[in-house]
C-alpha cells in the first residue's frame, strides 16, 4: 500500500496570510491526525478525524481548522499566519482498530515570514 | 492530563554495547504506550507497541505500571540505529480509542562504530 502523502511538502507564506495543507491517508485509513512538530515544543497534536468527523482537538487557537472528506483525505487551514506558526506539519492516518498504530507522512515545512 | 518525559535529549553508546532510552509517563487511566523512531531524512515510523509485546530490530519495551515507565533497550546496539527516538502515550478514554498520541521530546541515540 502506498504511504501517507502530503502537500505540498514546503510553503513559504508571509504574516497574516492563509494556508491550506492537504493529507492523502493509507488506503483504508478512516483516521487522520495532524501535529505540529517544532524543536521547541516537539510534537503536538492538532486534531484528529474520523469519518469526516473532528472526534479530537489540541490546545491550539481557532485560527486551525481542518476537515477531512468522505474519501478520507483531510486538509487542514491555518488563517491570519504568525511567524510562530512556522513548523513542520505532520499528518497521520490509523486504520481504527484499538491500539493501532498511527503511520506519518512526510510533512509540510511551512515558513512563516 | 497526559504527560510523557524522556530525560535523556542525547545517548551515546558503542557498537555492540547495550542501550535503553528512559520513557516515564503520567496519566491517571490505562494508557497505550508506543515507540516511535526517525531515522535521518526519513519520516516518523513506528517501531514497537506495548500491547503487541514485540521484539522489532532487536529492540524491546516493557509498560511498567508501578514505576510508569515504558523504557526502551536492545542488548547489542548497532550503528543503523542511531536516530531519534520518541516515546509515546495515548489515552484511553472510556474505552473509546482516539487517535491523539501525546509524545515526548525525543532521544536522541548516536552509536559509534
Amino acid at each position: 500500500k502506498a504511504g501517507v502523502t502530503q502537500t505540498p511538502r514546503y510553503l513559504i507564506k508571509t504574516r497574516g496570510q492563509q494556508v491550506t495543507l492537504s493529507c492523502s491517508p493509507i488506503s483504508g485509513h478512516r483516521s487522520v491526525s495532524w501535529y505540529q512538530q517544532t524543536p521547541g515544543q516537539g510534537l503536538q497534536f492538532l486534531f484528529e478525524y474520523f469519518s469526516e468527523t473532528q472526534r479530537n482537538k489540541g490546545n491550539f487557537p481557532g485560527r486551525f481548522s481542518g476537515r477531512q472528506f468522505s474519501n478520507s483525505r483531510s486538509e487542514m487551514n491555518v488563517s491570519t499566519l504568525e511567524l510562530g506558526d512556522s513548523a513542520l506539519y505532520l499528518c497521520a492516518s490509523r486504520a481504527g482498530q484499538p491500539a493501532s498504530g498511527q503511520f506519518f507522512g512526510p510533512g509540510t515545512r511551512l515558513t512563516v515570514l | 492530563a497526559q504527560r510523557v518525559t524522556q530525560p535523556e535529549k542525547l545517548l551515546s553508546v558503542f557498537k555492540g554495547a547495550p542501550v535503553e532510552l528512559k520513557c516515564n509517563y503520567s496519566y491517571s487511566g490505562s494508557p497505550e504506550l508506543f515507540w516511535y523512531v526517525q531515522y535521518s531524512r526519513q519520516r516518523l515510523q513506528l517501531l514497537l507497541r506495548h500491547i503487541s509485546r514485540e521484539s522489532i530490530k532487536g529492540f524491546t519495551a516493557d509498560l511498567n505500571k508501578g514505576e510508569t515507565s515504558f523504557h526502551l533497550k536492545k542488548p547489542f546496539a548497532q550503528e543503523e540505529d542511531s536516530a531519534m527516538y520518541y516515546c509515546a502515550l495515548k489515552a484511553n478514554a472510556g474505552g473509546t480509542s482516539y487517535g491523539k498520541l501525546t509524545f515526548g521530546q525525543g532521544t536522541i541515540l548516536t552509536v559509534h562504530p
